[in-house]
């Protein structure tokens, strides 16, 4: 199928380091994107991986590694606003609709 | 300014009674779709378009109808909604599927 699994939740305080970890299974895969939610409003997209290796942009950075059917977010010097959930959204060849992942809410203490 | 607009924000429906959400972008995206999110079950897609007269199933396209006859408009139809359609709901474009969503702000839809 084309389901992804990244935690549900992540805790992490303020100019710290998280990675938001994602699996999928490989069949039909052929790229992974990531987005942010704020409560209340609307996903924001944040990076796209086809291939494997990192993409930075500014202090966030996603990176795939196809072999191992995983990818993740890392987002450095946490802000209180980067409170929001997550998600790891793939695309499947052949298959033009997205599959999204459940979420992962990353709260941000002081 | 670049974005997706949709309508209405807010939407109380009884069973039955068809409604239509309408949804416009202005950034001659070529790719659109609409998902649902419900707690605990993430964003699921109902229908997308790759073009114009060019439409597919998501994941749970039962009870909806879309259209695409411009390539700015992609109108999400609910010919006899029920409770279980119950959802905030999303619009999204895109210039192609190598590119993110721009998503619109949502639609919050009860049908009792």
């Amino acid at each position: 199928g084309q389901s992804l699994e990244q935690p549900s939740e992540v805790t992490a305080v303020e100019g710290a380091i998280v990675q938001i970890n994602c699996t999928y299974q490989t069949s039909g895969f052929y790229g992974l994107s990531w987005y942010q939610q704020h409560d209340g409003g609307a996903p924001t997209f944040l990076s796209y991986n086809a291939l494997d290796g990192l993409e930075e942009t500014g202090r966030f950075s996603s990176f795939l590694s196809r072999s191992d059917s995983y990818g993740y977010l890392l987002l450095q010097e946490l802000q209180m606003k980067d409170s929001a959930s997550y998600f790891c959204v793939r695309g499947d060849t052949g298959r033009r609709a997205l599959t999204f992942g459940s979420g992962t809410r990353l709260q941000v203490q002081p | 300014e670049a974005q997706v607009t949709q309508n209405p924000r807010y939407l109380i429906t009884v069973t039955g009674k068809k409604l239509t959400v309408t949804c416009s972008q202005n950034m001659n995206h070529e790719y659109m779709s609409w998902y649902r999110q419900d707690p605990g079950l993430g964003l699921r897609q109902i229908y997308y378009s790759m073009n114009v007269e060019v439409t597919d199933k998501g994941d749970v396209p039962e009870g909806y109808k879309v259209s695409r006859k411009e390539k700015r408009n992609f109108p999400l139809i609910l010919e006899s909604p029920s409770p279980n359609q119950t959802s905030l709901y999303f619009c999204a474009s895109s210039p192609s599927t190598a590119y993110g969503y721009t998503f619109g702000s949502g639609t919050r839809l009860t049908v009792v």
